[in-house]
């Protein structure tokens, strides 16, 4: 069964400092990954998306920057991180196909302070 | 402009108690509808995921319904739990060239005893 992993469930920041947050899925491949962030009582916002190595595709410009160095791993980074990067953040994959629905990781929550 | 509208934006019922949250989409042309249940603090879970070929999708005491013509969806509720306290949030897949996912806001659920 396919599973997906984020890693760190939590963290806390000074602002300006750098950011990494891992995702990775297990028992599928070729996945099609993407990442999410959710501020409070907010709606899900798609950062980024991926179809495959080394492809990156942004949604929205921000102080954020993905990669995708393994078929199986996402990163979402930042070099300097601001007040407004607090939020909680969201990796999912799906098929190949964009028919299927979308699974979730467990989520990092991200405070910028 | 693709946009996705949930309502009531939070409810509060008593465990036993029935509800029904709302949807309704602009998104066209229309390719799929999820719900899903997202508890505090983790990634949202697929409850149902209906076509455009389907009105009524069940998952236990949840029950989707989808009208395509006028663009609504239901989420409704039976029995409800304290379990059931969460976030629902609809989604919807729209085929426009590419595959686009819009995302709803969510409706708030607070099941109290």
């Amino acid at each position: 069964s396919q599973t997906i992993h984020q890693w760190p469930a939590t963290l806390v920041q000074p602002v300006g400092s750098p950011l990494s947050l891992e995702c990775t899925v297990e028992g599928t491949s070729n996945p099609n990954l993407y990442w999410y962030r959710q501020a409070a009582g907010r709606g899900l916002q798609l950062l980024f998306y991926s179809v495959g190595i080394g492809q990156i595709s942004s949604e929205v410009p921000q102080n954020l920057s993905a990669s995708r160095p393994q078929d199986r791993q996402f990163i979402l980074s930042s070099k300097k991180l601001l007040l407004s990067d607090s939020g909680f953040y969201l990796c999912a994959w799906t098929p190949t196909s964009s028919y299927n629905e979308q699974f979730f990781g467990p989520g990092t929550r991200l405070t910028v302070l | 402009k693709n946009q996705v509208e949930q309502s009531p934006q939070s409810l509060i019922i008593l465990e036993g108690k029935n509800c029904t949250l709302q949807c309704n989409y602009t998104v066209s042309p229309f390719s799929n509808l999820r719900w899903y249940k997202q508890d505090t603090g983790r990634g949202p879970v697929s409850l149902t995921i209906m076509t455009f070929s389907e009105n009524t999708k069940s998952n236990g005491r949840y029950t989707a319904t989808l009208d395509a013509d006028t663009k609504q969806s239901s989420l409704h509720i039976t029995a409800s739990q304290l379990s059931d306290s969460a976030s629902y949030i609809c989604v919807v897949t729209g085929n426009t060239g590419g595959f686009k996912t819009i995302f709803g806001a969510g409706t708030r659920l607070f099941v109290k005893a």
